[in-house]
């Protein structure tokens, strides 16, 4: 069976430290990985996807790093500020019959002063 | 924003009740998505619609029907629903259906729906 699974569930970080959020699936055969960041009462939004060629990819203070072999990502988040609390999605495509988006419960994040 | 509008964004309905969702999406886009988020649960794909044809039904009870009239919009019709029905429902639009990153989902802000 196709799984997400995400780690922490929630996490709690002072503003301006670094955190790291972790993804680890079962989806086989890889097609691709997003990260989306959903605000409260918002709906996701896709800050990253990477494909089985590569290893890290960044947008802004968000890097995403993808290990195929031992099926395992992570979003590190730099610097964090207020708006990054958020939850953090990590959504698994498959190829073929394992062509379906398979979604992880999230890691909610919230950033204090 | 990102070009999907959902309305209304609040409902409170009671099981008797028969209300509709509507989203709107100002993309362009040919593939467009129901979804069920429930706390602590992963998202829950209920239908998908490729230029107004279903071609998507993950098993969802019939107290729950969708309708695409067109490409940029779509419905969920609610009736008699259960309490555990309660959930904040999204949808979301794309370019097509196929898996390739070109084909990301954008979704709505989402209607959180309660069912007393």
């Amino acid at each position: 069976k196709n799984q997400v699974e995400q780690s922490p569930q929630s996490l709690i970080i002072l503003e301006g430290k670094n955190c790291t959020l972790q993804c680890n699936y079962t989806v086989s055969p890889f097609s691709n990985l997003r990260w989306y960041k959903q605000d409260t009462g918002r709906g996701p939004v896709s800050l990253t996807i990477m494909t089985f060629s590569e290893n890290t990819k960044s947008n802004g203070r968000y890097t995403a790093t993808l290990d195929a072999d031992t099926k395992q990502s992570s979003l590190h988040i730099t610097a964090s500020q207020l708006s990054d609390s958020a939850s953090y999605i990590c959504v698994v495509r498959g190829t073929g019959t394992a062509s379906k988006l398979t979604f992880g419960t999230g890691t909610r994040l919230q950033v204090t002063l | 924003e990102t070009g999907v509008t959902q309305t209304p964004r609040h409902l409170v309905m009671g099981m008797t009740n028969k209300k509709s969702l509507k989203c709107e999406q100002h993309l362009g886009h040919n593939a467009m998505y129901w979804y069920k988020q429930s706390a602590k649960k992963p998202l829950e794909l209920m239908f998908v619609y490729s230029l107004e044809e279903r071609v998507e039904n993950n098993s969802v009870p019939s107290r729950f029907s969708p309708e695409c009239p067109n490409s940029s919009h779509l419905f969920l019709h609610l009736h008699t629903l259960q309490p555990e029905d309660s959930a904040l429902y999204l949808c979301a639009s794309s370019p097509g259906t196929s898996g390739g990153a070109e084909n990301e989902q954008f979704f709505g802000p989402g209607t959180r729906l309660t069912v007393l």
